[in-house]
């Protein structure tokens, strides 16, 4: 079955230091893939996607994801992260074009030290 | 602003009771989605609609039910079938499937 692997559940780091949280889709077709954030309470925001083309992609906010073929991966990257980036982070893929509905990881929480 | 309303925020809920959750949309969105989602399980897909007076189970539509009569409105029914109802409620829409989804707010349902 089509699935999205995130495989950390919970990340900390220093306020300032860089971030990336992994994100693993099936392997077969390449889905159109995508991340959000979540503060606590509230619903998901898009910070960026991929459809095809160039492999980095960048979003809001100062993320950017790399997509990689080979491993099958789309991880979200950040170069310094700032307090207010706590949040939980999923990754999403879309199966199938127009014919697929969104799948979603289980998410990863950020935490961020002073 | 254009954007998606779920109301309520919070709802509470007796056991062996209905309850209709709201969403609605200004996005001139053809689809629109429920999703439930509970700690450590990310977004679990109830019920979608593409199209008007169309829609569809998702992979946990047992106890829900929705329907679709106007293009901005996709209502939530959890039923007293659904055995653990508390959860968040978190709706979306899109142009159309296969593109990105843009969510509401969420309705956190507790049953009491």
């Amino acid at each position: 079955a089509q699935s999205v692997t995130q495989p950390d559940i919970h990340i900390t780091v220093s306020e300032g230091a860089s971030l990336e949280l992994r994100c693993n889709y099936s392997y077969g077709a390449t889905p159109y893939l995508f991340w959000y954030v979540q503060s606590p309470g509230q619903g998901l925001q898009l910070l960026l996607k991929y459809f095809s083309g160039d492999t980095l992609v960048q979003g809001i906010k100062g993320f950017e994801a790399e997509f990689k073929r080979s491993q099958s991966s789309f991880n979200l990257r950040k170069p310094s992260v700032h307090w207010s980036d706590a949040a939980e982070y999923f990754c999403a893929g879309v199966y199938g074009g127009s014919q697929g509905n969104l799948i979603f990881g289980k998410g990863t929480k950020l935490s961020v030290k002073p | 602003d254009g954007g998606i309303t779920q109301s309520p925020k919070y709802l509470f809920r007796k056991e062996g009771q209905n309850v209709t959750l709201s969403c609605e949309q200004n996005l001139n969105h053809d689809a629109m989605y429920w999703y439930r989602q509970d700690p450590g399980q990310g977004l679990r897909l109830i019920y979608y609609s593409q199209i008007v007076n169309d829609f569809q189970k998702g992979d946990i539509a047992e106890g829900y039910s929705v329907s679709r009569e106007k293009k901005e409105s996709f209502p939530l029914t959890v039923t007293s079938a659904q055995k653990n109802p508390t959860a968040f409620y978190l709706c979306a829409s899109s142009i159309g499937s296969g593109t990105e989804a843009f969510f509401g707010q969420g309705t956190r349902l507790t049953v009491v």
